[in-house]
């Protein structure tokens, strides 16, 4: 099956930071989604992009499907943005999840 | 509106017990979802369904059994639980899936789930 890799598995901010995240899939996709699962567990959907880059508030979110990868921008990052971020790739008509990043912003 | 709705939200079970999670969506979505989500790792697919009276496998299906008798719910069982089912579970449900995957998934809150 297609392998997803996010990177790093784990960050820490000070408030106000900016950070980028990567995702790197193994094949060609037919779409992507960034998640946010917050402390309480619920998923929450960031962006549907399959190309190209989209921007909702402080968060942006590129994808270069060509070259395998996209990429999600935090910037000016609050204490509500911790949680954990999850990659998942659409492939084969099915929703394939990375391992996550761990992200912690310490006021 | 309600989206996808997950029940129960917590459940504790004994080794070799049974029961039924359930899934229902008020989004007139064709496509339903369930999912596991084990500490450190992403989601892993269980089964999906691609309309009503559909079901198929996925990624990780054995243990598990589900069914879509109606378009808006999908029953996902465990017909002797194991400690190795532990987990938490997710429902998602999408307008359409196919090869295009040109709609986004919509997930529930999860049921979290101890097996003893």
């Amino acid at each position: 099956g297609i392998q997803v890799e996010q990177s790093p598995p784990d960050l820490i901010l000070q408030e106000g930071a900016n950070s980028t995240l990567r995702c790197n899939f193994s094949d060609s996709v037919n779409n992507l989604q960034w998640f946010h699962q917050n402390p309480w567990g619920q998923l929450i959907n960031l962006f549907y992009i399959p190309s190209g880059t989209k921007q909702n508030g402080r968060l942006s979110a590129t994808t270069v499907a060509t070259e395998r990868y996209s990429l999600l921008y935090i910037s000016s990052s609050q204490t509500t943005d911790s949680g954990v971020y999850f990659c998942a790739v659409y492939h084969d008509y099915k929703l394939s999840f990375g391992a996550g990043t761990t992200v912690t912003v310490r006021a | 509106n309600a989206g996808v709705t997950q029940t129960p939200k917590f459940r504790v079970l004994k080794t070799g017990q049974s029961m039924t999670l359930l899934c229902a969506q008020d989004m007139n979505h064709e496509y339903m979802y369930w999912y596991r989500q084990d500490p450190g790792m992403g989601l892993r697919l269980i089964h999906y369904s691609v309309g009503e009276g559909t079901t198929a496998k996925g990624e990780v299906p054995d243990g598990y059994n589900v069914s879509r008798l109606k378009k808006q719910n999908f029953l996902l069982g465990l017909e002797s639980a194991a400690p190795s089912q532990t987990s938490v579970y997710f429902c998602a449900s999408s307008l359409q899936g196919g090869i295009f995957g040109n709609q986004p998934q919509h997930f529930g809150d999860g049921t979290r789930l101890s097996i003893l």
